[in-house]
């Protein structure tokens, strides 16, 4: 069964940290790894990802997949309040049209 | 608003009844998606259309659950006799073609049955 872990589940930080969220997955026919955040409602994109070790930025945002152990992280850097929401990863899976996500991690960024 | 329009935002019925959610996705999206988002987990996929064909369930569409797109323009999601179980948030996402980037997610319908 296709399966995407994120951790932590929930990260409480200060205003100005840095925080590095973690993605794993196994899937059977990976085509690319996607990130968005939640805030209230619809998720919005972030970044994909689809070959490894090649970094995607995105302003205090930045995004990196490993191929080979299966994993992705998201940095977000110099954080601020606005950044709190939830973070979710998903696998687009070939063939299948449909995203495989994750439980995303609930971050919450204090002033 | 060119975006994924969703309605009802909210959604209350009773155990037992009979709702139906809208989606009218962006325009020249031929493939349209729901999924469902349960309190502390991520969306689950339900169901994936191509223009007006259905072409992938998704095991937890149970035979309560039943999605259309006419004319391949705007979706209808109906779950007959709801369940307690069925308290979530229904996402619906468009996109073109094969471009999976362009999965655009609309704000959702939240159902509560009580």
């Amino acid at each position: 069964e296709d399966k995407v872990v994120q951790s932590p589940l929930s990260l409480v930080v200060h205003e100005g940290d840095t925080v590095t969220l973690n993605c794993s997955y196994e899937v059977t026919n990976f085509r690319s790894l996607l990130w968005y955040k939640q805030e209230k409602k619809a998720p919005t994109f972030l970044f994909m990802l689809t070959s490894s070790g090649i970094e995607k930025k995105s302003g205090r945002l930045s995004s990196i997949l490993d191929k080979k152990e299966l994993f992705s992280i998201l940095n977000i850097t110099a954080t601020q309040t606005g950044d709190s929401a939830i973070y979710l990863c998903a696998v687009f899976i070939q063939g299948a049209q449909k995203l495989v996500f994750g439980q995303g991690t609930r971050l919450t960024i204090n002033p | 608003d060119t975006g994924v329009s969703q309605n009802p935002r909210h959604k209350i019925t009773k155990r037992g009844q009979n709702v139906t959610f809208r989606c009218d996705p962006i325009s020249e999206h031929n493939r349209l998606y729901w999924y469902r988002q349960t309190l502390g987990q991520g969306p689950e996929f339900l169901t994936y259309f191509q223009n007006e064909a259905q072409l992938e369930k998704s095991r937890l569409l149970s035979d309560r659950f039943s999605a259309e797109r006419p004319k391949g323009s705007f979706s209808t999601l109906e779950i007959q006799r709801t369940e307690q179980g069925d308290s979530a948030m229904y996402l619906c996402a468009s996109s073109l073609g094969g471009l999976d980037y362009g999965y655009t997610f609309g704000s959702g319908t939240r159902l509560t049955v009580v």
